[in-house]
């Protein structure tokens, strides 16, 4: 059974901090990794990961995908209030199971 | 299975063809979606229900016609679709369409050719 495991389901750190989070993955016919941030209804993309080993970084926010142990981080630095959100991580299968798996998110929510 | 289940997995059709996606809980949530995924683009929110009630419609074409008959299904017909509409159509639900804890399904990837 594919499956997305998200970790931990929630986080309360304060303004400032550096926080990480994680999300594994069972899916067969693997073809990228997705992280989201949904504050409102639609989630609002943050990155696309597909090769291992390759950190992509967009301002304070990094990730990496680890296809050997079939997982990826989500880096935020110098956290904010207004990171506060839920954090999904998704993977899509191609081919004859072309889908996308969402796991359950964390939430993160920034103390000031 | 996530515990949102859609069907079908994938579609093909014409443009003068009329079809339905089907998606379906079992978690006790009162409230549901739909969005669309496209290649290369944001994530897109379609319809939301709450209680089988329309409480949001975000300027989707009236080729788009969602139904609720029940808040564990929702379904999305489909009638002379574009080319453009071709993406991954994705139902997720929620406890109540005030929170923000959603759980997704898997998707049907549609084609109109």
């Amino acid at each position: 059974e594919d499956k997305v495991v998200q970790s931990p389901l929630s986080l309360v750190v304060h303004e400032g901090d550096t926080v990480t989070l994680n999300c594994s993955y069972e899916v067969t016919n693997f073809r990228s990794l997705l992280w989201y941030k949904q504050e409102k209804k639609a989630p609002t993309f943050l990155f696309m990961l597909t090769s291992s080993g390759i950190e992509k970084k967009s301002g304070r926010l990094s990730s990496i995908l680890d296809k050997k142990e079939l997982s990826s981080i989500l880096n935020i630095t110098a956290t904010q209030t207004g990171d506060s959100a839920i954090y999904l991580c998704a993977v899509g299968a191609k081919g004859r199971d072309d889908k996308i798996i969402f796991g359950k998110g964390t939430r993160l929510h920034i103390l000031p | 299975e996530t515990g949102v289940t859609q069907t079908p997995r994938h579609l093909v059709m014409g443009m003068t063809n009329k079809k339905s996606l089907k998606c379906e809980q079992h978690l006790g949530h009162n409230a549901m979606y739909w969005y669309k995924q496209s290649a290369k683009k944001p994530l897109e929110l379609m319809f939301v229900y709450s209680l089988e009630e329309r409480v949001e419609n975000n300027s989707v074409p009236s080729r788009f016609s969602p139904e609720c008959p029940n808040s564990s299904h929702l379904f999305l017909h489909l009638h002379t679709l574009q080319p453009e509409d071709s993406a991954l159509y994705l139902c997720a639900s929620s406890q109540d369409w005030t929170s923000d804890g959603y759980t997704f399904g898997s998707g049907t990837r549609l084609t109109v050719v």
